[in-house]
């Protein structure tokens, strides 16, 4: 059965480092997500990409986050200089339409220290 | 915009028994989808079941069932015979179904229940 994947599986970086989180989604999935979670709490949305664009963003995603579809399977999201406060599970989904059932990878566990 | 809210915290079932999730939202479309997703331990979001705002039948997947109440905007998640690995953070998501932009519609979760099984 196809699948979202990211990678890694956890990472650790320190305070003002850059991270890369990377997503391979399903391959003939159209629309691309990012959601996080902090540990506790609600999975919020970060982030929406179609046709190689971002189509609606959250208050959250501010110019600290970029995404990327570098080629014609990964979806990446960046965060350039790291904060404490974005330590949490980072979540990609796709979906084949902008509609219906998302799927979602296994999650990316950021520790910022 | 839309909210999703669940306003249990935490239920606790014994094994073989069955417990209800509720799920209340507020939205002023007509046309939507209606999720439950489950979290366990390992903190992976696994779709349990799906609900199309436009059907009036219930959804229902092996064990799991919806009580779908359009006018009431409730969205209520029906465990049977519960088993150990049922465990989990269960999260309540609305999704528009309108395409008013090419954007995606993104989802928006409740906070969550935690359902403990009791063996």
């Amino acid at each position: 059965e196809p699948e979202v994947t990211q990678t890694p599986s956890h990472q650790v970086t320190q305070m003002g480092q850059e991270v890369i989180l990377r997503c391979v989604p399903i391959s003939n999935h159209l629309y691309f997500y990012w959601y996080r979670q902090i540990l506790g709490q609600k999975v919020e949305f970060l982030v929406s990409f179609y046709n190689n664009e971002i189509s609606e963003k959250s208050e959250i995603f501010d110019d600290q986050f970029s995404v990327e579809r570098p080629d014609g399977s990964n979806f990446t999201l960046k965060i350039r200089s790291t904060k404490l406060e974005d330590s949490a599970m980072y979540f990609c989904a796709s979906s084949y339409q902008g509609f219906g059932e998302a799927f979602f990878g296994q999650g990316t566990r950021l520790t910022v220290v | 915009a839309q909210t999703v809210t669940q306003s249990q915290p935490e239920m606790s079932v014994q094994e073989a028994e069955t417990v209800t999730l509720s799920c209340t939202y507020d939205t002023s479309e007509s046309d939507y989808y209606l999720f439950w997703y489950k979290q366990p331990p390992s903190r992976q979001m696994i779709l349990v079941i799906r609900q199309e705002a436009y059907k009036q039948q219930n959804a229902t997947e092996n064990r799991f069932s919806v009580n779908f109440q359009k006018a009431a905007k409730s969205f209520s998640l029906k465990i049977s015979d519960s088993q150990l690995g049922d465990a989990a953070m269960y999260f309540c998501a609305y999704r528009s179904a309108g395409m008013i932009k090419a954007a995606g519609n993104k989802l928006t979760f409740g906070g969550g229940t935690r359902v403990l099984v009791k063996p």
